[in-house]
């Protein structure tokens, strides 16, 4: 069975700090792939980064960052600068096949105050 | 381009009633899943279509049945509607497999049951 933890439920934060968010994930599967997703209040979840079990590479996209890790099956995901604009509910999620079902987590809240 | 479209975008349905949600997938996207999201969840996996055959099914009742069209779109059914079927329904589209297999979302379509 896969499983998605998100711990955080809720985090508020003023602009231009910086805010991790975490995700603990469970699977017996070798091969799996991790996602986060953003939700606005328009309720559209919108696709910001996927990550494959077998590249374990960090990267940097912009304001955004992400750090997997295998060994403590982590995958937290970090806004630098933050803005209002980003205030938003954020998922992780979890897939263990090419185009299969995603597992989401229960979702981390984040304002962002001006 | 087009991304990910629902119809219609909210919906009222009296208990025991039955409703069809309509999404027509990204262009060039093949395979188009279906998930519950209730109020403060995460999206949960309803069914996946691919080929015009249902190729995953979540834990949910057999009220809940769907279709694929030649052209990918897609519909889901929901028989002797519950109150607890109230949610976000939410459609997601990716590419074939052996790609990159991000899954797109459509805006949803809130379902509310009285």
């Amino acid at each position: 069975a896969q499983k998605v933890t998100q711990a955080q439920t809720e985090i508020s934060v003023v602009e231009k700090e910086d805010v991790t968010l975490d995700c603990v994930y469970e699977t017996r599967d070798t091969t799996y792939y991790l996602f986060w997703y953003k939700q606005p209040p328009s309720g559209e979840l919108v696709f910001l980064i996927r990550r494959n079990s077998f590249d374990e590479q960090n990267e940097i996209s912009g304001r955004y960052s992400w750090n997997f890790q295998k060994s403590t099956s982590s995958f937290n995901f970090t806004i630098t600068a933050s803005q209002v604009v980003d205030s938003a509910v954020y998922f992780c999620a979890l897939s263990t096949g090419a185009n299969s079902k995603l597992t989401f987590g229960k979702g981390i809240t984040l304002s962002v105050r001006p | 381009d087009a991304g990910v479209t629902q119809s219609p975008t909210h919906l009222i349905k009296t208990r025991g009633q039955q409703v069809t949600l309509r999404c027509s997938p990204k262009s060039g996207h093949d395979t188009v899943s279906w998930y519950q999201q209730a109020l403060g969840q995460g999206p949960q996996f309803i069914f996946q279509y691919y080929e015009e055959e249902e190729r995953q099914r979540g834990n949910f009742p057999d009220r809940f049945s769907g279709h694929q069209f030649p052209n990918y779109s897609s519909e889901l059914n929901v028989n002797a509607l519950l109150l607890g079927d109230s949610a976000l329904y939410l459609c997601a589209s990716s590419r074939p497999s052996g790609t990159r297999n991000e899954q797109y979302f459509g805006p949803g379509t809130r379902l509310t049951v009285t």
